[in-house]
């Protein structure tokens, strides 16, 4: 079965950019579309990025997508850092019949 | 704009059986090319994707507890709903019901509803 993997936490300051990866399994990651959610604490997750690179309205531009296929990896690329970015990220794909997600990878705001 | 909510028991015994019901408001749930799925989130962990049901009455399961769920619709009611039999204290989360674009991403999630599985 194709599964995402993440790493569990990453940290950076404000102002300056993060990225967080979204490594496939058993599986090609630019076999389906990938898509990023953002999880604050108490609320239910909300599209960041979808379709690998797509922003949805209302999404700042500091939010960025990309994949790698050399390394069978999705990016979610967050610039310019601010307090209110501190949250959790899923990235999220499909695997034939079923709905994948990454583990999940918390983001600090020092 | 789309709108759902869960709904259901917040406490369930062990062994028996979870039920939870999403009602959709704002749109018909029988128009356009969704699905409508479950997903869990234990207390401090990830989000665990439990199932999913099309209009037509399809439906995919999470390998790993497809012995167990059902997810049906009721166009009628504009709602579809989970059971997941025989639960333990591993099944205590977070339900969220949410709205997929098939291939892309899940655009709408309801609020959550915490079940708590204790004698």
């Amino acid at each position: 079965n194709f599964m995402l993997t993440q790493p569990h936490s990453v940290s950076e300051s404000p102002g300056k950019t993060v990225t967080i990866s979204c490594t496939g399994i058993s599986g090609s990651i630019a076999s389906n579309f990938v898509q990023w959610y953002q999880q604050r604490p108490g609320s239910a997750p909300a599209t960041v990025i979808y379709e690998d690179y797509q922003r949805p309205s209302g999404v700042p531009d500091r939010f960025s997508g990309s994949i790698d296929t050399s390394s069978n990896s999705a990016s979610l690329t967050i610039s310019g850092l601010r307090a209110e970015d501190e949250a959790d990220y899923y990235c999220q794909s499909y695997d034939s019949s079923s709905v994948v997600f990454g583990g999940g990878t918390k983001l600090t705001v020092l | 704009q789309v709108q759902l909510q869960e709904s259901g028991p917040g406490l369930v015994k062990p062994s028996q059986t979870l039920s939870l019901t999403c009602t959709v408001s704002g749109a018909s749930i029988s128009s356009g090319n969704f699905y409508w799925s479950w997903i869990r989130q234990p207390a401090g962990k990830g989000l665990e994707w439990i199932g999913r049901i099309y209009t037509s009455g399809g439906t995919n399961y999470s390998p790993s507890l497809k012995s167990r769920v059902t997810i049906s619709i009721d166009m009628s009611k504009n709602h579809f709903s989970l059971k997941l039999t025989s639960v333990t204290a591993a099944d205590t989360a977070v339900y969220y019901c949410a709205r997929g674009n098939p291939w892309r991403n899940i655009d709408s999630w309801g609020q959550g509803t915490l079940v708590t599985v204790s004698s």
